[in-house]
């Protein structure tokens, strides 16, 4: 029974660099969610999406950020061009009903 | 607008000593849910409760209670006789539906220090 899978756990990338974060949801689980916790802060909502559709993107910056939930596959997040202020951490959630977090990913831009 | 309030930045406690992290909320929805999440040092965010805003009823699980009171807009959770794995960040979080689209707007969070 494993739960919300993020991959990588750490990723660090140079500024101007592309990021990639991964998430799969826990099995049955059609909706996933993107948040960000940035250092000192709270989580702020970033996206939701279920297969295919991008729900409600209100939370995504307008540039350089972008994410997808394709029929198959994992859920990825996607930053280009990546600045410093960037750096934090990423947490995917999936639900039915609940949402339930994965491990999250670390991003570090140097 | 939804917001949620943690106005407790950090709490230090004792070890055995009762605890409460306060959390206020904003929401013109008259049908919403509220949350608490706890993250340990190791990251993770791990689900407590969901409670919705047609059911007052405090909820108790072993050495962890909450409270909702809708007229003062608070949904505040309590351990009692504390101990050192309970430290942790916790987050109260709000959303106008637990599923299907229901985005969680989260507070600030309280840092819960529990000292032996």
């Amino acid at each position: 029974n494993a739960g919300v899978m993020q991959n990588p756990r750490h990723l660090v990338r140079r500024r101007g660099q592309e990021a990639r974060l991964r998430c799969s949801p826990m099995k049955g689980h059609s909706h996933v969610y993107w948040y960000r916790q940035l250092p000192e802060e709270g989580l702020k909502f970033m996206v939701y999406l279920q297969k295919e559709n991008i729900i409600d993107e209100s939370g995504m910056p307008k540039e350089r950020f972008s994410a997808e939930f394709p029929k198959e596959g994992p859920s990825i997040l996607r930053i280009q061009q990546v600045v410093r202020g960037d750096s934090a951490a990423y947490f995917c959630a999936s639900s039915q009903n609940e949402q339930f977090f994965g491990p999250g990913t670390r991003l570090t831009v140097l | 607008a939804q917001k949620v309030t943690q106005a407790q930045t950090e709490i230090s406690v004792v070890e055995k000593e009762d605890v409460t992290l306060d959390c206020v909320y904003e929401t013109r929805d008259t049908t919403y849910y509220l949350f608490w999440y706890k993250q340990p040092p190791s990251g993770e965010l791990v689900f407590l409760i969901r409670r919705n805003s047609f059911d007052e009823q405090n909820e108790i699980s072993g050495r962890y209670s909450w409270n909702f009171q809708k007229s003062t807009s608070s949904f505040n959770f309590t351990i009692t006789a504390s101990q050192v794995v309970d430290s942790a960040v916790y987050f109260c979080a709000l959303s106008e539906r637990y599923n299907q689209g229901g985005k969680l707007i989260f507070g600030q969070g309280t840092e819960l220090s529990v000292k032996p």
